[in-house]
């Protein structure tokens, strides 16, 4: 099993829909968790953090669901500006350093 | 607004080369990364530092190596360049060490021919 896992997609969404999509982990004592935006031939930008309570800013919720190992990005009312991959991160362990590790991403693209 | 820069967004070079590729953040984040993304691999830790002339290997540092003699700067250097070293190069820097947000600099397009 893969440490983060994403739906590659891709994703097709109409303008104004809603959509999620989620991001599983494979470690339970994982912390930290984070939800990047990286458009096309660009780098990673940071979207939002991922808090145990979960979280909104504007159109984007970000939840966190650690009986199921799971975090989960929902996108209402998209824009076509939305169109872009959306990786998450999560904090992992290797040899005993601590790191952020990435999904591979999901590709979402918003159709006028 | 923290600013990660790298020293180029296109590099081509010949197998063999000696190839540097530099970062530079400007918000004195003690922590330094660089990947390298390639399609459906997604990032894959190269090397990264948490502290000047400190280094640590990531999930895939063959062939690679790096350098820290300053606290806003970390380089990475491909000994001997191969075509499997094509690949798309980010550099991150993050305040506090393991789990905390990185933020990534514009990238470097590597192709080695």
């Amino acid at each position: 099993r893969k440490e983060v896992e994403q739906d590659p997609g891709p994703f097709n969404v109409p303008e104004g829909a809603t959509v999620a999509f989620n991001c599983t982990y494979s470690n339970s004592a994982s912390q930290s968790f984070f939800w990047y935006r990286q458009d096309c031939r660009k780098e990673p930008k940071l979207l939002m953090s991922v808090y145990s309570s979960g979280n909104e800013d504007g159109r984007f919720t970000a939840q966190l669901n650690r009986a199921s190992q799971y975090i989960s990005l929902l996108i209402r009312d998209s824009k076509l500006s939305d169109s872009a991959t959306y990786l998450c991160a999560v904090n992992m362990w290797n040899f005993g350093n601590e790191k952020l590790t990435f999904g591979t991403g999901t590709r979402l693209t918003i159709i006028p | 607004d923290v600013k990660v820069t790298q020293s180029s967004r296109y590099l081509v070079k010949r197998t063999g080369e000696k190839v540097f590729l530099e970062c530079v953040q400007d918000m004195d984040h003690e922590n330094m990364f660089w990947y390298r993304q390639d399609p459906g691999l997604g990032l894959r830790l190269i090397y990264f530092s948490y502290d000047v002339k400190m280094k640590e290997k990531g999930d895939i540092p063959e062939g690679y190596s790096v350098s820290r003699e300053k606290k806003e700067r970390f380089s990475l250097i491909l000994e001997s360049a191969s075509t499997n070293q094509t690949s798309m190069y980010l550099c991150a820097s993050s305040q506090r060490e393991g789990g905390y947000e990185q933020y990534f600099g514009p990238g470097t397009r590597l192709t080695v021919t």
